[in-house]
């Protein structure tokens, strides 16, 4: 099993910080995606990162997949309320589009 | 708008019963996944499916069956619901081979008592 380790597993920030989740493995991942988790509902998408070293932004969130695309980070500047939620990681494993995840960063974004 | 249904949001069963969890999406997906979800251990994959009548065990299999006899349906069975089964379920679907998207159901919250 290809382990997909985050950190840190909880994060509360206040609205207006900046803050770093990662995502780390001892295992090559042809690719990694980023979901976010609300509260009573699935994941849903934010990026696919799929070239070492590769950086992808979308608004306020930076995504970087590392030179050995063991490890990526999601960075989000000026964190607003919205942005509460869980994070995870996750990389294809094996075949079949087989998708394992990573533990997760519970992220709360105060006033 | 792409949909993935699970049958259920809550439920609760009592120990020893025999469990059904139904997922279905509208997609034409190929791929079909179970997983569980515990509070610092992420999504666990139990079962996958890549085709109609085709399963792959997951890393926790154990406990459960699958069932997938239409490609838009696929069934999470608990053979002999216990307590340490009591999590969340989610059920997502991917298009074949790739790094393609996976869409989630809502889940459905499993407490066994």
């Amino acid at each position: 099993t290809q382990l997909l380790e985050q950190s840190p597993q909880f994060l509360s920030i206040q609205e207006g910080e900046n803050l770093t989740v990662y995502c780390n493995s001892s295992s090559v991942f042809s690719s990694l995606q980023w979901y976010r988790q609300e509260p009573g509902e699935g994941p849903v998408l934010l990026v696919t990162v799929v070239t070492g070293g590769e950086v992808k932004k979308l608004k306020r969130l930076t995504f970087q997949f590392g030179d050995a695309r063991k490890d990526s980070s999601l960075h989000i500047t000026a964190a607003q309320p919205g942005d509460t939620g869980l994070y995870l990681c996750a990389g294809p494993a094996g075949t079949a589009s087989k998708l394992t995840f990573g533990t997760g960063t519970r992220l709360q974004v105060t006033l | 708008d792409v949909k993935v249904t699970q049958s259920s949001r809550y439920l609760v069963k009592r120990t020893g019963e025999k469990v059904f969890l139904e997922c279905v999406q509208d997609m034409d997906h190929e791929n079909m996944f179970w997983y569980r979800q515990d509070p610092g251990l992420g999504l666990r994959l139990i079962y996958f499916s890549y085709d109609v009548k085709m399963k792959e065990k997951g890393d926790i299999p154990e406990g459960y069956s699958v069932s997938r006899e239409k490609k838009e349906r696929f069934s999470l069975i608990l053979e002999s619901a216990s307590t340490n089964q009591t999590s969340m379920y989610l059920c997502a679907s991917t298009i074949i081979r790739g790094n393609t998207e996976a869409f989630f159901g809502q889940g459905t919250r499993l407490t066994v008592v």
